[in-house]
């Protein structure tokens, strides 16, 4: 199965800062990547897919990039409504697997 | 409006049975691809299963073999019938749209809970 792994796992930041989370693929996964948002007790929300597709109706303060097998989803000032947890998904080999989440929290 | 709605879930002995209902509304499951996904508490998402617009069908290694996946058009829903459950398969189960290209999946339910306890 390929691995995905999120660093960090959490991360504090404030109002106003960019905030980088990584996704590493274990093995090449082109661009079969999507990053979601999950807030406690709610759903997850696409964010980002074709690893850097943003999807309709999310603000463009939210970008996806990627280089080889490491993916890269990079919130720029951060606004009181994206306190969450980020996932990474690879949908190239089955079986899909998500990474472990990055929570980032209020600093 | 686009919607998917999941039913089914509950209290379930282990090595039982259950089947996992996802109504869907405002488009046809079978022109999109659709996908379960679970969260066991204070875990983070597995990805379950998804079944194509073509019929085709995969799972997580952790479930098959035991999980099936299946769509009945005429009432526009996605099903999980899930067998030999296991106390690890406890979790809330989430159905949702596939949208693009995989795995993005843009409309998500609510999640229906398993419990799955002696």
């Amino acid at each position: 199965d390929i691995r995905m792994t999120q660093s960090p796992p959490s991360v504090s930041a404030s109002a106003g800062d960019t905030v980088t989370i990584t996704c590493r693929a274990s093995q090449p996964i082109s661009t079969w990547l999507a990053w979601y948002q999950q807030k406690p007790g709610k759903a997850p929300k696409l964010l980002i897919y074709g690893a850097s597709s943003l999807q309709s109706g999310v603000p463009s303060r939210f970008s996806g990039s990627a280089s080889g097998t490491e993916f890269t989803l990079t919130i720029s000032s951060l606004q009181p409504e994206d306190f969450a947890t980020y996932y990474c998904q690879q949908g190239d080999i089955f079986p899909w697997t998500f990474g472990q989440g990055t929570r980032v929290e209020i600093k | 409006e686009v919607q998917v709605v999941e039913s089914g879930g509950g209290l379930i002995q282990p090595g039982g049975s259950l089947r996992l209902s996802c109504a869907a509304s405002g488009f046809s499951v079978s022109t999109n691809y659709m996908t379960w996904v679970r969260q066991a508490p204070g875990k983070w998402l597995e990805w379950v299963s998804v079944l194509y617009a073509r019929g085709n069908t995969a799972y997580a290694d952790t479930v098959k073999g035991r999980f099936t996946i299946s769509r009945d058009i005429f009432k526009n829903t996605v099903y999980l019938q899930m067998s030999s459950l296991r106390v690890e398969d406890t979790a809330i189960y989430y159905c949702a749209r596939g949208v693009g290209s995989p795995p993005g999946a843009d409309f998500w339910g609510e999640g229906t809970l398993v419990t799955v306890s002696s």
